[in-house]
């Protein structure tokens, strides 16, 4: 299958600091979505983006879709502790879905 | 409330008895679909349905069947669970128009084959 790199792989820092986590992929995708799961639950859906080089926010979290069409990046403006959790990019190609390995996120208050 | 409910959310069995994980959803969602977690894997996808009747195979499909006879169902079936299955499923449905890729999960079901 196609394989997702996501880095960094986990992140520890202080609350109010920014994060920055991107993905990459060995092949193109029509769309790239941005997941946050918290332990024990289903990921949710933070952030899509439907076209090459689209620019999209949603409260802190800013996510661009790469002009290649081969990567993704998400930011978090001004952490706070409930943005603790696991962040994964995740790519579509037609009706299929790949996803990333994950970025396990912990903010120190 | 809009939800995606699965049952069991554990289960522990042993090698090659048949079992079944239910998926139902009530949002009249197109769309439904199962993955697997795993520890440094993140998720991958083991079938996906368009419609009623419409069933395909995602990423990791082999030791899995899938059904859907309804539109709020999606079963999942091991019939001959091996302890390579043992991982936590996870079910989605999302809708085909609109925001066709915007996936609603269920909690998850926790595996585990002995």
């Amino acid at each position: 299958g196609q394989q997702l790199n996501q880095s960094p792989q986990s992140m520890f820092i202080q609350e109010g600091e920014d994060v920055s986590m991107n993905c990459t992929s060995s092949s193109i995708f029509n769309t790239w979505l941005w997941y946050k799961q918290d332990p024990g639950e289903g990921p949710v859906l933070l952030i899509a983006l439907y076209k090459a080089g689209e620019l999209t926010s949603n409260g802190r979290l800013t996510a661009q879709f790469g002009i290649t069409r081969k990567d993704s990046f998400l930011n978090i403006s001004a952490s706070i502790p409930s943005d603790v959790g696991i962040y994964f990019c995740a790519g579509a190609s037609g009706n299929q879905f790949y996803f990333g390995t994950g970025t396990s996120l912990t903010v120190i208050p | 409330e809009a939800q995606v409910t699965q049952n069991p959310r554990y289960l522990i069995t042993v090698t090659g008895k048949k079992l079944t994980v239910t998926c139902s959803q009530n949002m009249n969602h197109e769309y439904m679909s199962w993955y697997r977690q795993d520890p440094g894997l993140g998720l991958r996808q083991i079938y996906y349905s368009m419609n009623v009747e419409v069933t395909d195979k995602g990423d990791v499909p082999e030791g899995y069947k899938v059904s859907r006879k309804e539109k709020r169902n999606f079963p999942l079936i091991l019939e001959s669970p091996s302890p390579n299955q043992t991982s936590l499923y996870f079910c989605a449905s999302s809708l085909l128009t609109g925001n066709p890729y915007e996936q609603y999960f269920g909690p998850g079901t926790r595996l585990t084959v002995t």
